[in-house]
């Protein structure tokens, strides 16, 4: 089946330790999608790629970066975590831009000690 | 800009009882709208999309949910709900200008037996 990948499904760093999130699609979508999303609340897009085209969120912090090599996998890389990124990272697809739905993987669940 | 409104954040009913989750938009054209479900732990799953063909949309899992352009709404109705229903509901909208889509704030659907 088709679908969108994320690993690890839970990840734990120490505090300012980088680490790397991935996420590859096999539905060979043009837009890829990083959102935070913590405890009961809707998720937050940080960034998305439209092909090779990166579009940053104004507020998205510097520390949040990404990197998409090719068409099926985008990584999220924080470089310098703090406690308040401790969240949920959900990667998602979309075959285009306006009107098309968003296809999301499991998630990361990430911790910060 | 588009916006969402969730009403209720938290909704009970019991197994078998008619589920209604309320989302109203404001757009100055119609929308692309859509209802995703989050099982605990997971990411986001597609359950319907509004993309300005029939009024009334059907979607997986018995839900369904009508566009009205007069009220700006775009409710989520199932007529009986199971036990495995219970989790978080988001309605979201997609500016046909913008890639993105913007979420509501949730809604947690609990299911007493």
């Amino acid at each position: 089946d088709a679908m969108v990948i994320q690993n690890p499904r839970y990840q734990v760093t120490q505090f300012g330790k980088p680490v790397t999130l991935s996420c590859s699609q096999t539905l060979n979508h043009n837009v890829m999608y990083w959102y935070q999303q913590k405890s009961s609340q809707a998720p937050k897009l940080l960034f998305h790629y439209y092909d090779k085209d990166f579009n940053n969120e104004a507020d998205t912090p510097d520390n949040f970066q990404s990197r998409r090599p090719n068409t099926s996998f985008c990584f999220l890389d924080i470089r310098s975590p703090g406690l308040g990124d401790a969240a949920m990272y959900l990667c998602a697809t979309s075959r285009d831009r306006v009107g098309n739905e968003q296809f999301f993987g499991p998630g990361t669940r990430l911790t910060v000690l | 800009a588009q916006s969402v409104t969730q009403l209720g954040s938290h909704v009970s009913v019991s197994e078998g009882a008619l589920v209604l989750l309320r989302c109203n938009y404001s757009s100055s054209v119609p929308p692309y709208l859509f209802w995703y479900v989050q099982y605990p732990n997971q990411g986001l799953q597609l359950l319907l999309k509004y993309t300005s063909a029939a009024t009334l949309v059907k979607g997986i899992n018995g839900f369904e949910a009508e566009f009205k352009k007069s009220e700006t709404s775009f409710h989520l109705t199932k007529p009986s709900a199971h036990m495995s229903d219970a989790a978080e509901y988001f309605c979201a909208v997609s500016d046909r200008n913008t890639d993105k889509l913007i979420f509501g704030t949730g809604t947690r659907l609990q299911v007493f037996p």
